[in-house]
């Protein structure tokens, strides 16, 4: 069993559509981080999100922190097919210990 | 810079067969990790280091060594390959825990046949 876990595992939406992706954790996180992978790269951070209730935007993308920090959520605005990607969040667990959820596979179709 | 780096990109190995796998960070970070990432599962640490001389076990340790001899490099070794060990191994560094930016190299293939 995953320590977080992501939805949807995979997400084809057509360019311009809008989606929202979740990553959930029964467990408390000090802070959560979300990367993007592209296919043969290693991941890229994204953000990160450290107050519950937290909300940050980067251009398009909006992530917010659970008010409990057990979950979190990115949402896209007006995809375009440069999202495309691996999109993982991640959790710091007994503080050194990085737990990564297994990730929500994104295509934006042109 | 050229960040993290992972030598070597591909690797074919027979079950019992021993390898090292070389992570290499010049940001003079001292937190490293090696992870492996499989399908359905995303990445899972399998070792990390918070400093030169000191290495821990993450998740998944079983089947695999390292060692920080010098803070730039963290190795992962393999002392009998298995089929179950076939993957993808990342290496990652970082300047802070518990939560840091971590940088990840470019992944090593790893087939065990």
């Amino acid at each position: 069993t995953q320590l977080l876990e992501q939805s949807p595992q995979f997400l084809s939406i057509q360019e311009g559509e809008n989606l929202t992706v979740y990553c959930n954790s029964s467990s408390v996180f000090s802070s959560l981080q979300w990367y993007r992978q592209e296919p043969g790269e290693g991941p890229v951070l994204l953000v990160t999100v450290v107050t519950g209730g937290e909300v940050k935007k980067l251009k398009r993308l909006t992530f917010q922190f659970g008010d409990a920090r057990k979950d979190s959520s990115l949402h896209i605005t007006a995809a375009q097919p440069g999202d495309t990607g691996l999109y993982l969040c991640a959790g710091a667990y007994n503080n050194n210990d990085m737990r990564f959820g297994a990730g929500t596979r994104l295509t934006v179709k042109p | 810079n050229a960040g993290v780096t992972q030598t070597p990109k591909f690797r074919v190995l027979k079950t019992g067969q021993s390898m090292t796998l070389l992570c290499a960070q010049d940001m003079n970070h001292e937190y490293m990790y090696w992870y492996r990432q499989d399908p359905g599962m995303g990445l899972r640490l399998i070792h990390y280091s918070v400093g030169e001389g000191t290495t821990a076990k993450g998740e998944v340790p079983d089947g695999y060594n390292v060692s920080r001899l010098k803070k730039q490099n963290f190795l992962l070794g393999l002392e009998s390959a298995a089929p179950s060990q076939t993957s993808v191994y990342f290496c990652a560094s970082s300047y802070a825990t518990g939560g840091g930016e971590q940088y990840f190299g470019p992944g090593t293939r790893l087939t065990v046949t």
